[in-house]
C-alpha cells in the first residue's frame, strides 16, 4: 500500500485552476515531486523542490507544501494538462522512493 | 541531451526469463542514481528499487526481492532489469528513470526527483 495519498480523481473547467494533494507523514521532510502521464506515454517530471519547474513545463503549473501535504496547482487549466498526475517522495523510514496513488484530471 | 533508451517489447511464457536494458547518454552514466518503475495495466506507478550507479549496490522495494535484480554495464553506460520466473502478474511496462537527490539547507528538507525517464518497455507474460 502507498504511504502518498491522492485523490483518485478531479475535474476542472477549461482555463480555471485545480489543486491536487498528496498527503503522506514523510512530506515533513522530503520534497514531493509530481509526474504528469498521459496514455501510451512515460511520465514527465512537472514540479520539483519547493516549487521549481523543469524547462518547458509551462508556468501554469506549481507546486507547495505544508506539514505532511504537498499540492500541484495547475492554474488555468488547458485542454492538454488532462492525464493522470502522481506524487513521489520518500517512505516513512525515508529509505526507500514511494509514489502517490495517482489523481485523473479532466479537463472539461 | 539527456536520453534514456530502454529496449524493445517482450513476450515471454510464465517461468521464463526477461532482461531489460535502458542505455543512458548525455550525461556522466555514474553520477546519477538509476531507478526502476512498473506500471501494471491501468495501474498506478509502483517504484522497484534503485542502484546506485557508483558502486552498483542495488536496493529493491518490498515486493522485487528475489526474482529481480538490477545490474550495470558502465562501460557502455546502460542498467539492467532482469526478471526471472515470470508470472503472468509481472505483465507491465517498466521505465528507468535517472534520480536526482540533494539536501536544501536554506528549508531543512531534502528533495529527491526523476528527471529523465525511458520511454518503457512492455513486458507481457503468456503461455
Amino acid at each position: 500500500s502507498s504511504e502518498l495519498t491522492q485523490d483518485p480523481a478531479v475535474s476542472v473547467a477549461l482555463g480555471q485552476t485545480v489543486r491536487i494533494t498528496c498527503q503522506g507523514d514523510s512530506l515533513r521532510s522530503y520534497y514531493a515531486s509530481w509526474y504528469q502521464q498521459k496514455p501510451g506515454q512515460a511520465p514527465v517530471l512537472v514540479i520539483y523542490g519547493k516549487n521549481n519547474r523543469p524547462s518547458g513545463i509551462p508556468d501554469r503549473f506549481s507546486g507547495s507544501s505544508s506539514g505532511n501535504t504537498a499540492s500541484l496547482t495547475i492554474t488555468g487549466a488547458q485542454a492538454e494538462d488532462e492525464a493522470d498526475y502522481y506524487c513521489n517522495s520518500r517512505d516513512s523510514s525515508g529509505n526507500h522512493r514511494v509514489f502517490g496513488t495517482g489523481t485523473k484530471v479532466t479537463v472539461l | 541531451q539527456v536520453q534514456l533508451v530502454q529496449s524493445g517489447s517482450e513476450l515471454k511464457k510464465p517461468g521464463a526469463s526477461v532482461k531489460v536494458s535502458c542505455k543512458a547518454s548525455g550525461y556522466t552514466f555514474t553520477s546519477y542514481a538509476m531507478n526502476w518503475v512498473r506500471q501494471a495495466p491501468g495501474q498506478g506507478l509502483e517504484w522497484m528499487g534503485w542502484i546506485n550507479t557508483n558502486t552498483g549496490n542495488p536496493t529493491y522495494a518490498q515486493g522485487f526481492t528475489g526474482r529481480f535484480v538490477f545490474s550495470l554495464d558502465t562501460s557502455v553506460s546502460t542498467a539492467y532489469l532482469q526478471i526471472s520466473s515470470l508470472k503472468a502478474e509481472d505483465t507491465a511496462v517498466y521505465y528507468c528513470a535517472r534520480e536526482i537527490g540533494n539536501y536544501d539547507i536554506l528549508t531543512g528538507y531534502y528533495k529527491y526527483y526523476f528527471d529523465y525517464w525511458g520511454q518503457g518497455t512492455l513486458v507481457t507474460v503468456s503461455s
